[in-house]
């Protein structure tokens, strides 16, 4: 069965830089597009990222990570990688490693557990 | 400031019948699928329904979807206590390139 095991949350003061991991397994991970989609304590779903299969148009960011945020993969290992640098206040969130329903669709059948990023001095 | 709109609560009896608003525009629910997803108290969203009233395996026919124009609608059958949940809907943006959800509704089974 598909599992999404997110890792590489914790405690960073702002301006910090940290890398969360997503390992990926029970599908073919290199058939599919994989965003990353995070949630602030008591507030809403807020999509990141998505990086696609395909070279052209591969990454795509929500406009309050654009430039701060990197999204990659490593088809080799089945993982998937959200680097975040300049971390603010407003990053603390759970943040969830997520599999479209196909290719690089929009709509999500599965995620992660989640790992929670906090952002504080 | 969600790019698509939800009512933050609605409630409803056990047995009662309930729906649930996403309000957006042209470039998002206009001219793409809305994912709907369920997420209970301390667990990842769960996907409730996709591209224009499919359901995943294990989802029961108490839930569907319709949309008309820019928006679209959760309907949820035979309220039961355990279907208490925050519920999203989700889409594409071709004006963003970007997937956007709603705020969120908090569904109360009285």
């Amino acid at each position: 069965q598909v599992q999404l095991v997110e890792s590489g949350g914790g405690v960073v003061q702002p301006g910090g830089s940290l890398r969360l991991a997503c390992a990926a397994s029970g599908f073919n991970f290199i058939d599919f597009g994989m965003h990353w989609v995070r949630q602030a304590p008591g507030q809403g779903l807020e999509w990141v990222a998505l990086i696609r299969t395909v070279e052209t148009r591969k990454y795509f960011y929500a406009d309050s990570v654009k430039g701060r945020f990197t999204v990659s993969r490593d088809n080799s290992k089945n993982m998937l990688y959200l680097d975040m640098k300049s971390l603010r206040l407003e990053d603390t969130a759970v943040y969830y490693c997520a599999k479209p329903l196909s290719a690089s669709g929009p709509g999500i059948d599965y995620w992660g557990q989640g790992t929670l990023v906090t952002v504080s001095s | 400031q969600s790019v698509l709109t939800q009512p933050p609560s609605v409630s409803a009896a056990p047995g009662q019948k309930v729906t649930i608003s996403c309000s957006g525009s042209s470039s998002n629910i206009g001219s793409n699928y809305v994912s709907w997803y369920q997420q209970l108290p301390g667990t990842a969203p769960k996907l409730l329904i996709y591209d224009n009233n499919k359901r995943p395996s294990g989802i029961p026919d108490r839930f569907s979807d319709s949309k008309s124009g820019t928006s679209a609608t959760l309907g949820i059958t035979g309220l039961q206590t355990g279907d208490e949940a925050d519920y999203y809907c989700g889409t594409w943006d071709t004006s963003l390139s970007a997937v956007v959800f709603g705020g969120g509704t908090k569904l109360t089974v009285l």
